[in-house]
């Protein structure tokens, strides 16, 4: 079965730490795996995907299939990056998407 | 395109009352995705549409629950009859299947259940 593991609830850093927020996933298949944000009063939206191998808003993320993780990682943490961080996971092929429990990020001055 | 579109926005209701969620998705996307959001549980799927036909309803926690998408352009989360414990904010999201496509979310539904 398809599971997202964030072993987080919260993470609470200084302003222009480093950041890594966890996700591991289990899934014998091909996963697509992403990363979803949800911002103060605002919808939950997409932040990245593996497929893409993008950075965005100077977060990046690496599948690694060996230890099935998809950790996000931001080098210097800002204000403004305090949410509410989803991992998801969706089998190739198949629409499903799941999300881990998520892990709040504060971010403090 | 306004977005998902998700009504009511906030619902209490009394114990043993039966509560509709209402959903609008993206014109042009043929997945839609209802989810319960909780402190304790995060983020789970409760049932997910394909073309308007239920693919995985697998997340629906009990018979009290069902879900519909009559048409490609609404679908509906019933809970009959409510208890305290289904209070929780009840997201849809919609998506065009395929590789990396986004789940585009709306923005919620606050049920509380007193």
């Amino acid at each position: 079965a398809q599971r997202v593991t964030q072993p987080e609830k919260l993470l609470s850093v200084f302003k222009g730490a480093p950041v890594e927020l966890k996700c591991n996933y289990s899934y014998s298949g091909s996963p697509e795996l992403f990363w979803y944000v949800q911002y103060s009063r605002q919808r939950l939206q997409l932040l990245l995907r593996h497929i893409s191998r993008e950075s965005i808003k100077g977060f990046t993320a690496d599948l690694n299939k060996g230890e099935t993780s998809f950790h996000l990682k931001k080098p210097f943490a800002q204000e403004e990056d305090s949410a509410m961080y989803y991992c998801a996971l969706k089998r190739g092929g198949y629409n499903k998407l799941i999300f881990g429990a998520g892990t709040r990020l504060a971010v403090h001055p | 395109d306004a977005g998902v579109i998700q009504s009511p926005r906030h619902e209490v209701t009394e114990m043993g009352q039966e509560v509709t969620l209402r959903c609008k998705p993206i014109s042009g996307h043929n997945s839609l995705f209802w989810y319960r959001q909780t402190m304790m549980r995060g983020l789970e799927l409760l049932i997910y549409f394909n073309n308007n036909v239920p693919i995985d309803d697998s997340g629906m926690p009990e018979d009290r629950f069902s879900a519909k998408m009559p048409n490609a352009s609404f679908s509906t989360l019933k809970i009959q009859p409510s208890e305290p414990r289904d209070s929780a904010v009840y997201f849809c999201a919609s998506s065009l299947q395929g590789a990396g496509d986004e789940a585009f979310f709306g923005q919620g539904t606050r049920l509380t259940v007193v």
